[in-house]
């Protein structure tokens, strides 16, 4: 499977601000998604990542708030803008390779602790 | 859109006894489900998978099965270990490229 990085892997925040948070992977990967699972709690779908279009975001979720960018086949940005202390949780990205004849066998970066003060 | 329901929230067994998590999904469409396992502070990891033209997979002391019929899942293990404690979470997706939809999760606890 391929090898995800997450930068940074952890981060405190002031209300209002904004962070981005970085997921490179060591290959070429067709699909890339980000997930947010607050504590305690299941992994919650923010947004898919496409390749030189825009993300395509779930209910509950917006572009403004959440940003994404993805400039190639291997990175992938996702910012949390103008922060709440609701915000903090783990942010995940996801990665599956294969296309529309492959199953999705995704699997996970170490993710980003976000801790809004 | 695609609801997974899973149950039980928490499960506690004796080491060597056997776990049974289950879980349901809505959406017919849905045609790959595969289990992640969980330990705290560590990402969710892939376990088993099934896809939907097979009824019953297995890897070792883990099993997954499929009624595509009552559109539910579970997730069997074996000769539990302490260190098959974690959190469970089963995911439904199909295979045209979208993304997980993940079950609530269920932490399993398994004392020696």
């Amino acid at each position: 499977s391929a090898v995800i990085s997450q930068k940074p892997s952890r981060d405190i925040c002031q209300r209002g601000t904004s962070l981005t948070i970085q997921c490179q992977v060591d290959s070429q990967v067709t699909m890339m998604f980000w997930y947010r699972q607050q504590p305690g709690q299941s992994l919650t779908l923010i947004a898919t990542a496409n390749q030189g279009s825009e993300a395509t975001y779930e209910s509950g979720f917006v572009i403004d708030k959440f940003p994404i960018s993805r400039p190639n086949l291997t990175f992938s940005t996702l910012t949390v803008s103008n922060m709440s202390p609701e915000d903090s949780s783990i942010y995940l990205c996801s990665v599956a390779s294969g296309g529309v004849s492959s199953y999705n066998e995704q699997f996970f970066g170490p993710g980003t602790r976000l801790t809004v003060l | 859109g695609e609801n997974v329901e899973q149950h039980p929230s928490t499960l506690s067994v004796q080491e060597g006894d056997s776990a049974v998590i289950k879980c349901t999904y809505s959406d017919s469409a849905s045609n790959y489900f595969p289990w992640y396992k969980q330990e705290l502070g560590k990402r969710p990891q892939l376990i088993i998978d099934i896809r939907s033209n097979v009824g019953e997979k297995k890897d070792q002391r883990i099993a997954v099965t499929l009624n595509k019929t009552a559109k539910h899942f579970s997730l069997h293990i074996t000769e539990t270990q302490p260190e098959d404690s974690a959190v469970y979470f089963c995911a439904a997706s199909s295979w045209a490229g979208t993304a997980l939809i993940f079950g609530k999760g269920t932490t399993l606890s398994v004392s020696s």
